[in-house]
């Protein structure tokens, strides 16, 4: 059974980076991608990266390229993003999600963990 | 990238009703479209994939249906547990986008 948590979400303030992360069990971690999705407070779902399986492709929105990084340690089967020079509008839910291995979809997802950026 | 135009934003229906929800793309996506739920401080669900494909375990009042720029999420009995904000997905090429959802409300 699929199990995704994230952590490392808290108050931060612009400008300075954070760390997330999104340990996972239940499956095999090695053989999925992984998406992360976040949700501003009160506002719709916005697509933010995406890494393969092998770790070897990485996407990411044009909001977020050439501040945020992907990245998976098999060993501790667990994703991380990391998001440097945090804006305001980077405040919200971010998710962790796994990718569909037929579809690409976003298919099992953590609970979230709640970015607020602030000075 | 490729921007999804969801409608309405609010849909007031009650139980029994039928109801639709449109998502448009601004350039074709054959049927790379995925349909989402969610509910209030919980995770999204997917419901529908490749525009019309019911996810395994969802029931089956939930229909999707169209292809190229124009899809529809259809929910031909509208039960409580329905009543939740629902997003449509392209998953053509990345960056993906989601619609800007529907809230499907009493």
């Amino acid at each position: 059974q699929v199990h995704l948590v994230e952590s490392g979400g808290g108050v931060v303030q612009p400008g300075r980076s954070l760390r997330l992360s999104c340990v996972a069990s239940g499956f095999s971690f090695v053989s999925y991608g992984f998406h992360w999705v976040r949700q501003a407070p009160g506002k719709g779902l916005e697509w933010v990266a995406v890494i393969s399986s092998d770790g070897e492709n990485k996407y990411y929105a044009d909001t977020v390229k050439g501040r945020f990084t992907v990245s998976r340690d098999t060993p501790k089967s667990t994703l991380y993003l990391q998001m440097d020079s945090l804006r305001i509008e980077d405040a919200a839910v971010y998710y962790c999600a796994t990718v569909d291995r037929t579809e690409g979809t976003p298919l099992d997802w953590g609970p979230g963990t709640l970015v607020t950026v602030s000075s | 990238d490729i921007q999804m135009t969801q409608s309405p934003s609010t849909l007031s229906a009650s139980v029994g009703d039928g109801v639709t929800i449109t998502c448009r793309a601004s350039q074709h996506i054959n049927k790379w479209l995925a349909w989402y739920q969610q509910k209030p401080g919980k995770a999204p669900n997917i419901l529908i994939y490749k525009a019309s494909t019911l996810q395994s375990g969802v029931p089956s009042r939930f229909s999707g249906s169209g292809s190229r720029t124009e899809f529809t999420l259809t929910i031909s009995s509208l039960q409580p547990d329905d009543f939740a904000t629902y997003y449509c997905l392209q998953y053509l090429t990345y960056p993906y986008t989601f619609g800007q959802g529907t809230k499907v409300e009493i």
